[in-house]
């Protein structure tokens, strides 16, 4: 089946540097990707959308200076999340359904558990 | 997307049937029901989507009644491997662009 990759799938940080977090479609072609973030025992939220080729929309109270997004190809998406602090630690995911076909569950990646310390 | 409202937890054994129930009352006409299943610092995993009547696939069935403001996923004889975190959820969803939006989802501890 469809399989959505993300790397790294941990890292550790220090306080004040920028971590990039990279999405990959590994064999279909994403037009749109989803970035989410999920603290302990809580569900997911979606932070934003990235286009292919155009600006990721945001959700609301997500900044997007902080967490810059790039989806610069049809399979690859990245999240960075800059100048991180101890509370941008969290477990962030991806999700990207197949652009060329109308029916289609989206496949979400294994995620990325960033500590920043 | 329309708001769901699922039990938080669930507790069940081992060869058991688990059924969890998804209430959505604002449903639209274009919606889809999908259930998705997490397990501990891995991204969800698809497990059962439908429109109506019922779904049922090599993982679970999907119940959904007539006026689609419930439905209900059903896991059968379920493993100890089962105990993971299930999200209902509904949208309009069929297309690429559209974002999928998660709800509380329901934890479920499998017991021996």
């Amino acid at each position: 089946g469809a399989v959505v990759s993300q790397h790294p799938s941990r890292v550790i940080c220090k306080s004040g540097t920028s971590v990039k977090i990279e999405c990959r479609s590994l064999d279909f072609q994403a037009t749109t990707m989803f970035w989410y973030r999920q603290f302990p025992k809580q569900s997911l939220m979606l932070m934003a959308t990235s286009n292919e080729g155009s600006k990721a929309t945001y959700e609301q109270g997500v900044e997007k200076d902080k967490f810059l997004i790039n989806h610069a190809s049809l399979t690859l998406s990245t999240l960075t999340v800059t100048s991180a602090h101890p509370e941008d630690s969290s477990f962030y995911i991806c999700s990207a359904r197949n652009a060329d076909r109308a029916n289609t569950e989206a496949f979400f990646g294994q995620g990325t558990r960033l500590t920043v310390v | 997307l329309a708001k769901t409202t699922q039990p938080i937890s669930m507790d069940s054994y081992e060869g058991q049937e688990v059924n969890i129930t998804c209430s959505h009352n604002n449903i639209a006409t274009n919606d889809y029901i999908t259930w998705y299943q997490q397990f501990p610092s891995q991204g969800p995993r698809f497990i059962i989507q439908g429109y109506k009547t019922k779904v049922t696939n090599e993982v679970a069935s999907l119940f959904i009644p007539a006026d689609r403001k419930s439905s209900t996923l059903s896991l059968p004889r379920v493993s100890l491997s089962d105990t993971a975190v299930y999200y209902c959820l509904v949208g309009a969803f069929k297309a690429a662009g559209n974002k999928l939006t998660f709800g509380g989802g329901t934890r479920v501890l499998v017991k021996p």
